[in-house]
């Protein structure tokens, strides 16, 4: 059974530019949660997708969006991006509820000039 | 809201040496807990999870945790550590009420775990 896959793997903008990562989850799996792991915060939660539909939000500015499609893939976007957006940007899928496991993606390595 | 306490952010440990790495949270609902596992350049696996019954849980490479209701403390052990153990290991917890809601970890810190001989 293939896992999550993210893409890119790593990924280098300026300051004002936008991304878009991409999140495939595992097969089945209808919840995608997206994190932000920094040094300096840790892991954070950002949003959750379940079924297209956004479940939870976390304190994260309207920069940061993102989007399921009916097949369960995920894209988040962040646009203007800022010095302090650089972090590894983690998917995870799961079947839902908050009794599951969540499966970790490799994570996106964004760095931010 | 909920939150996680990794009282330790690093754990230098002898191979073959107990290991404690400790996890207290704090929540106004029941929670589900969890350890995940961080290698570098990788992300989080799934270490071990408590949803209910036993206190006591075990993983199949030898850790094992305690939910302590009393203590809100989830506290990760292993008796002898291996030198592939180094790692970094994240408590997290759930909303344990409202199950079918939302899936969102909150995590604590992270307690970095260096094995050496």
């Amino acid at each position: 059974k293939a896992g999550v896959t993210q893409t890119p793997r790593y990924l280098i903008k300026t300051r004002g530019q936008q991304v878009t990562l991409s999140c495939s989850p595992i097969s089945g799996h209808r919840s995608v949660s997206w994190y932000q792991q920094t040094p300096g915060q840790g892991l954070q939660f950002l949003f959750e997708y379940f079924s297209e539909t956004q479940r939870n939000k976390g304190n994260f500015p309207g920069r940061f969006s993102g989007r399921q499609f009916s097949n369960s893939r995920s894209e988040m976007n962040v646009s203007t991006l800022e010095l302090g957006d650089s972090a590894l940007y983690l998917c995870a899928s799961s079947w839902g509820g908050s009794y599951n496991e969540q499966f970790f993606g490799p994570g996106t390595r964004l760095t931010v000039l | 809201a909920q939150s996680v306490t990794q009282l330790d952010s690093q754990v230098p440990v002898f191979e073959e040496a107990p290991v404690e790495l400790r996890c207290n949270y704090s929540s106004s609902v029941s929670v589900y807990l969890f350890w995940y596992v961080q290698y570098p350049n990788q992300g989080l696996q799934l270490l071990l999870k408590y949803l209910s019954g036993s206190t006591l849980v075990e993983s199949i490479n030898g850790f094992e945790a305690e939910f302590n209701k009393s203590q809100t403390s989830f506290h990760l052990r292993k008796p002898s550590v291996h030198i592939s153990d180094t790692a970094e290991y994240f408590c997290a917890v759930s909303d344990g009420e409202n199950t079918g809601t939302a899936s969102k970890l909150t995590f604590g810190t992270g307690t970095r775990l260096q094995v050496t001989l």
